[in-house]
């Protein structure tokens, strides 16, 4: 596998399930992002994670928990999701240096019934 | 706050046209980054080019190209003959330093670009 790999690519879940997304990076870098991409919005930062530590949280509802194990591997926890949530995740990486280029996942379908 | 502007919502061309996709930013920081990326409809967000603040020469890439203009706080991408491929959303984004010391990418909203045959 190369650059930053996601899954699921797609998933749908109900309001009261609780399911995991999953993001891991090939490319050596030390910095890990979710990205949250909803119809007619730009791309909404989440969380940011700086050598496996939460450097942001950009007031995202608590129903999201994010966990990084390690600077290769970055997970978004789901529960009790809203219909509001359903949009495209997107995860991406970088070298954390200011103004490094970050590289992107394909992304994870969420559809929230 | 940095702030980003793609004030083309959607392009339509016919294919081998010319197209220019606007991007104006804000920032008061004196050193920082600008970005373009293509988003195809596979949804994986592609990185086309980096450029610094101190580097204003325009950058050419086969058919793509940049005109990066400090003094209007544009950076403008052109695409030359282009092709049914094209077809995607592009993104400006703005590098941004967070109130954490770390720095991440502030988007705009995204231009629509739709090649036709």
């Amino acid at each position: 596998e190369t650059g930053v790999t996601q899954t699921p690519r797609h998933l749908v879940m109900g309001m009261t399930n609780k399911k995991s997304l999953k993001c891991e990076q090939h490319l050596g870098h030390n910095a890990m992002y979710w990205y949250k991409q909803s119809a007619k919005k730009p791309l909404e930062l989440m969380f940011v994670y700086n050598f496996k530590e939460q450097t942001e949280n950009n007031s995202v509802p608590s129903r999201f928990s994010p966990e990084c194990p390690n600077s290769s591997h970055l997970f978004l926890h789901l529960h009790t999701l809203q219909p509001e949530d359903s949009a495209l995740y997107l995860c991406a990486s970088s070298q954390e240096q200011r103004g490094n280029t970050q590289y992107f996942g394909p992304g994870t379908r969420l559809t929230v019934l | 706050a940095q702030k980003v502007t793609q004030a083309q919502t959607e392009i339509s061309v016919v294919e081998k046209e010319d197209v220019t996709l606007d991007c104006v930013y804000e920032t008061r920081d004196t050193t920082y980054y600008l970005f373009w990326y293509k988003q195809p409809p596979s949804g994986e967000l592609v990185f086309l080019i980096r450029r610094n603040s101190f580097d204003e020469q325009n950058e050419i890439s086969g058919r793509y190209s940049w005109n990066f203009q400090k003094s209007t706080s544009s950076f403008n991408f052109t695409i030359t003959a282009s092709q049914v491929v094209d077809s995607a959303v592009y993104f400006c984004a703005l590098s941004e330093v967070l109130y954490s010391g770390y720095s991440t990418l502030t988007f705009g909203k995204g231009t629509m670009l739709l090649v036709s045959p």
